[in-house]
């Protein structure tokens, strides 16, 4: 089965801070991804990966960052954490799109 | 640009009802199309996916027919259960744009016994 594990579920951060959320795959996925959830929204997508090092901006990247410096891994950066911020955030990958996309479980960041 | 709308929820329901969650999209190319489901504290996780007009999908007793010609993608189910109580997104991804898989807002579901 495919894994898509995400560092930690729960994270509480003060406004101002670097905040590195984790996501790992074990499958040799080309592509990931980072969406943001929120009520009414849906998901949004921050950040897509589609190689090591490469990278590229999705609906909503302002106030963050990514690497990806080995092909299982994909970081999410928030330069400097701001209660807007405060979410739920989705990391997935993906063979090749159109194909289907597998999810982690998503971490639930506050920040105060 | 491409996008994905469904019905706004809640939807609550009696076990055993029968179930439908309306998805139209737009598209200027061919998509594939998918609903996805989100259980409590969990993250999304693939139900069905169509690949091509009149294709249809089906999982766990949920079934959609890519509609071309209406553009939609509607998700049934004959007799829903009480674990059938989730978040259902809608989705779309385009061959040819491989950045995006487009999802709609999200439908959430309560399956009262």
């Amino acid at each position: 089965d495919v894994k898509v594990t995400q560092s930690s579920r729960y994270l509480v951060k003060r406004t101002g801070e670097k905040v590195f959320l984790e996501c790992v795959q074990d499958m040799d996925h080309e592509n990931m991804f980072w969406y943001r959830q929120d009520p009414g929204l849906g998901l949004r997508l921050i950040y897509f990966s589609y190689d090591v090092k490469m990278k590229e901006k999705g609906d909503i990247p302002e106030g963050y960052s990514v690497s990806r410096e080995k092909k299982e891994r994909f970081s999410l950066i928030l330069e400097s954490a701001s209660t807007n911020q405060t979410s739920m955030y989705l990391c997935a990958s993906s063979v090749t799109v159109p194909t289907e996309a597998f999810f982690g479980q998503g971490t639930r960041l506050t920040v105060v | 640009g491409d996008s994905v709308t469904q019905m706004e929820g809640p939807v609550t329901l009696s076990e055993e009802a029968f179930l439908t969650i309306n998805c139209t999209y737009t598209a200027t190319g061919y998509p594939s199309l998918f609903w996805y489901v989100q259980y409590p504290g969990e993250g999304l996780q693939l139900l069905l996916k169509a690949t091509k007009a009149d294709d249809k999908g089906s999982n766990k007793g949920f079934e959609a027919t890519y509609r071309k010609e209406t553009t939609s993608f509607h998700l049934e189910k004959g007799s829903v259960q009480v674990s059938d109580s989730a978040v259902y997104f809608c989705a779309l991804s385009d061959r040819r744009n491989a950045s995006k898989i487009i999802f709609g807002s999200g439908t959430r579901l309560s399956i009262q016994p």
